[in-house]
């Protein structure tokens, strides 16, 4: 079984400041890793992906996130915020291999403030 | 990257009636696709898996004579919610991952479907 927490259904800061989502993960074989972002009314896409080889991964947008499996986590970053990275993040994860079912955490709302 | 869309965008219907969305992989084959039902503010909550050429495997708790699911081509799902009422009112959304070389478990997902039922 999977599971994913997500710390904080809504975050708040100031635009230029440092975003930090928070994802925890708990999986009984190595896990496919994933932020999605959903503005209102749309469906998800992706920010950014774990699989396998390098635990820091970049993303779109300036974000990234680091695989720390000895923390099972996997926390989104952004250094700066910027108005346009107000909206919904899901973290997900899967079980490696590609053809597994995906679980979603509850979401976080990122609201970034002028 | 890969493109679903998803058709309707909005739909608003009288109860009782049968609403169906489609969900197309555009640039892309996908045997398997995935709906998802999002209540407000909260996450995805899987509905079914839909497998192209058989059954759609159904999530504990979901009537599947309700919400009949066809995958008919490895480039489209179509989700009927039949009879539908007030209360299937939600927003749907479908997504799909790759079958080919390509496939890195990441999940394509549709624009989603507002789905408001008088």
């Amino acid at each position: 079984a999977q599971s994913v927490t997500q710390l904080g259904s809504h975050v708040s800061v100031s635009e230029g400041a440092l975003v930090l989502l928070r994802c925890n993960y708990s999986s009984s074989v190595p896990p496919y890793l994933f932020w999605y972002v959903q503005y209102p009314n749309q469906g998800l896409q992706l920010l950014l992906k774990y699989t396998t080889g390098a635990t820091l991964v970049k993303g779109i947008n300036g974000f990234e996130a680091e695989f720390k499996k000895s923390e099972t986590s996997f926390h989104l970053t952004k250094p700066s915020a910027h108005m346009s990275d107000a909206a919904e993040y899901f973290c997900a994860v899967s079980e490696s291999g590609g053809y597994q079912k995906v679980t979603f955490g509850i979401g976080t709302k990122l609201q970034v403030i002028p | 990257g890969a493109v679903v869309s998803q058709h309707p965008s909005w739909v608003i219907c009288k109860s009782g009636t049968s609403v169906k969305i489609e969900c197309r992989s555009l640039d892309f084959q996908a045997t398997t696709m995935f709906w998802y039902r999002q209540f407000p503010k909260q996450s995805l909550m899987l509905m079914a898996t839909s497998n192209e050429g058989s059954k759609a495997t159904y999530e504990q708790g979901v009537e599947k004579d309700k919400f009949l699911i066809n995958h008919a081509s490895l480039t489209l799902s179509t989700l009927t919610v039949t009879s539908a009422h007030p209360e299937d009112s939600s927003f749907y959304i479908c997504s799909a991952r790759r079958t080919d070389r390509a496939n890195t478990g990441e999940l394509f997902f549709g624009e989603g479907s507002r789905l408001t039922v008088l």
